[in-house]
């Protein structure tokens, strides 16, 4: 089955700094890759959608100068959490909707972020 | 806007059958989804939906649509302690932009 690789599983990072997250699509491409956010105990909120080789589209309430999506290929999309504060410790989930099959989307193992 | 809503809780005994029930506002939903999330990891897709369905069964799994009351059901049979996780109910218009419930925790006892 199709595969969405995501790394850091978990990062621990402090105040100010600036944390890379890593999504690929392993064994498909991606021309879509969403980014969500989940709380605690709580359902996945989509921050933006990212198309291949074009600017990310972002929901509203979120930052973009915060939240900075790159997606530089069919297999690969990253979100940069630029000036992490203590409030942007989440969990973070990425997914890759199939170029064929556009109505699946995969998602990857998640990412703790926890800013000290 | 698009709205999905599901029950939190949903306790059974191993072995028992497990039923999961959504409801959903958006009369333009193309699919609808379930997916698995087991504690600390992202979601599993279990099955999905076209609009122009009103059943699919998959094994263990048998997905059940009402389409004219936008309620959208997930049969677990021989319910396992495996099967003891987070079920996220979803729909999309076509491509793209899920919207998700706030997902049902599922308790299997022994």
């Amino acid at each position: 089955g199709a595969v969405v690789s995501q790394h850091p599983s978990w990062v621990i990072c402090k105040s100010g700094t600036s944390v890379k997250i890593e999504c690929r699509s392993l064994d498909f491409q991606a021309t879509t890759m969403f980014w969500y956010r989940q709380f605690p105990k709580q359902s996945l909120m989509l921050m933006a959608t990212s198309n291949e080789g074009s600017k990310a589209t972002y929901e509203q309430g979120v930052e973009k100068d915060k939240f900075l999506i790159n997606h530089a290929s069919l297999t690969l999309s990253t979100l940069t959490v630029t000036s992490a504060h203590p409030e942007d410790s989440s969990f973070y989930i990425c997914s890759a909707a199939d170029r064929v099959a556009k109505n699946i989307q995969y998602f990857g193992a998640g990412t703790r972020l926890s800013v000290l | 806007g698009e709205d999905v809503e599901q029950s939190l809780f949903l306790s059974v005994r191993e072995g028992d059958s497990s039923v999961i029930n959504c409801t959903y506002t958006d009369s333009s939903s193309t699919y609808l989804y379930w997916y698995k999330q087991e504690p600390g990891a992202g979601l599993q897709l279990l099955t999905y939906i076209f609009s122009n369905m009103d059943m699919k069964q998959d094994q263990r799994l048998t997905v059940l649509l009402n389409k004219k009351d936008k309620h959208l059901s997930l049969r677990i049979a021989d319910t396992q302690t495996g099967d003891s996780a987070i079920y996220f109910c979803a729909e999309s218009p076509q491509y793209g932009k899920l919207t998700f419930g706030q997902g049902t925790i599922l308790t299997v006892h022994p």
